[in-house]
């Protein structure tokens, strides 16, 4: 059973034309993580929600928006693509943010830029 | 500042043969360590994880990982590797940060190993 589910799983967009990824989860999860992935390259963490706060990582270009509506669901807002925001786009959920806590992945959108 | 190598890019071994994949970490207390995996074009999947207690831990597919504090390794191993368990391997640890605001309590990543599991 899938329990991060990200949609779509491949978006080609035109350079400028804004795209949105989604990210849903049936974990109930507290945290939601949207990270950046770049051909075979660790990922690189964007920003993060618990529950309504939301949380930007100090080098995320300001050209990326996150929404969350509520619990499930979390956007993922480019406004205005660049060919170098080509990239693999990895939502995450963690139950806690406390250190231990798993983060669970899920399968990516793939996004190509022309 | 936490930081994790994983200091081979590749590692390649005969199916059958032990595999391991190396990692070493670096932050300014406790660690709390992490192993995932990467399938070509999909995302992480979890393997195991280090909190506390027992150095040695077991995790999903046969997979398990030996931490050593002396040496701040956390390597993952597996007795008898298979053609599928090709994939790209990303060792993670977490820093101490409680405050939810803050950059603190981020997972940072190594660069990730490439295992190939020939024939």
């Amino acid at each position: 059973d899938a329990m991060v589910i990200q949609n779509p799983r491949y978006q080609v967009t035109q350079f400028g034309k804004p795209v949105t990824l989604s990210c849903s989860q049936t974990l109930n999860h507290n945290v939601m993580y949207w990270y950046q992935q770049k051909s075979s390259q660790a990922p690189k963490l964007l920003f993060h929600y618990y529950d309504k706060d939301f949380n930007n990582e100090a080098d995320t270009p300001d050209n990326f928006q996150s929404r969350r509506p509520n619990t499930s669901f979390c956007f993922l807002d480019i406004r205005s693509p660049g060919l170098g925001d080509a990239a693999m786009y990895l939502c995450a959920t963690s139950r806690e943010w406390a250190q231990g806590e798993t983060q669970y992945f899920g399968p990516g959108t793939r996004l190509l830029v022309l | 500042a936490q930081s994790v190598a994983q200091p081979e890019d590749q590692v390649n071994v005969a199916e059958g043969n032990p595999l391991t994949v190396k990692c070493t970490y670096s932050v300014s207390g406790n660690p709390y360590l992490f192993w995932y995996v990467q399938y070509p074009n999909r995302g992480l999947q979890f393997l195991l994880k280090y909190i506390t207690g027992d150095n040695l831990v077991k995790g999903s597919y046969g997979f398990e990982a030996e931490f050593n504090k002396s040496q701040t390794s956390f390597h993952l191993k597996k007795p008898s590797a298979l053609v599928s368990d090709s994939a790209l391997y990303f060792c993670a640890v977490r820093d101490l940060g409680l405050d939810r605001g803050s950059t603190l309590g981020r997972l940072y990543f190594g660069r990730g190993t490439q295992l190939t599991v020939w024939p």
